[in-house]
């Protein structure tokens, strides 16, 4: 167990709609990150939160957002789903924000969208 | 262009045997070489991780090793077992941050391990 937690861990939901994926930090980390995991793409890095803060973006569409809120939770946002974005979602955190920071991933949270 | 480019795709061998997986990148800002190592239905985790101020890293039975003027690194498994039957990913970075602060993974190696 790797400290992190993701809720829900599966969500089926329909072409259009919007879900909201969330995710509990290890407890002293500070960093949160956001994957996407799909069979054809491998791991995608979408985004990074530092202490609150946007620290870096991948390759996340304009359709998903995320925040991190004070107590360092964070919240992935996906609207006007579309088919191609059924994967699984992994959160990661970290104690530092750097490159180098070892990250402990989530057990991830599947997404469905039919 | 920000890629990580893992070979081969899937692996086979069998119990005892010395599976190897490479990685190839292409950015020179990348100073930090991870290893993730996921078992189905569960998140990657960290492995073993390797810098480019040495050529060869070693815990327990896993061996990275380091080309810095290929722009390569290995994973090597040694006396593999089933249980090391999983999907492992490189990845690289940099390690203190900057415009390449993040993890780049390759796509991936499934190994499976036959008894």
């Amino acid at each position: 167990d790797s400290g992190v937690t993701q809720t829900p861990k599966h969500l089926i939901t329909a072409t259009g709609q919007r879900v909201t994926l969330r995710c509990s930090p290890r407890s002293g980390d500070l960093s949160v990150y956001w994957y996407q995991q799909s069979l054809d793409q491998g791991l995608q890095f979408l985004i990074q939160y530092y202490n609150g803060e946007e620290r870096a973006k991948g390759n996340i569409l304009e359709r998903f957002s995320a925040q991190q809120f004070p107590d360092l939770h964070s919240e992935l946002n996906l609207s006007s789903l579309e088919l191609g974005d059924s994967a699984l979602y992994f959160c990661a955190s970290s104690v530092g924000g750097t490159g180098g920071s070892v990250q402990y991933f989530g057990p991830g949270t599947r997404l469905t969208v039919t | 262009q920000q890629q990580v480019k893992q070979s081969p795709q899937s692996l086979i061998v069998q119990k005892g045997g010395i599976p190897i997986i490479n990685c190839a990148y292409e950015n020179t800002a990348f100073d930090y070489f991870p290893w993730y190592q996921q078992f189905p239905g569960k998140g990657p985790a960290l492995l073993i991780a390797i810098r480019p101020d040495v050529s060869e890293k070693k815990e327990g039975r896993f061996t990275i090793s380091f080309n810095k003027s290929a722009k390569q690194f290995s994973l090597h498994i040694m006396d593999s077992q089933p249980g090391d039957s999983a999907t492992y990913f490189c990845a690289a970075s940099s390690y203190y941050g900057g415009s390449q602060g993040n993890l780049i993974f390759g796509k991936g190696t499934k190994l499976s391990v036959k008894p």
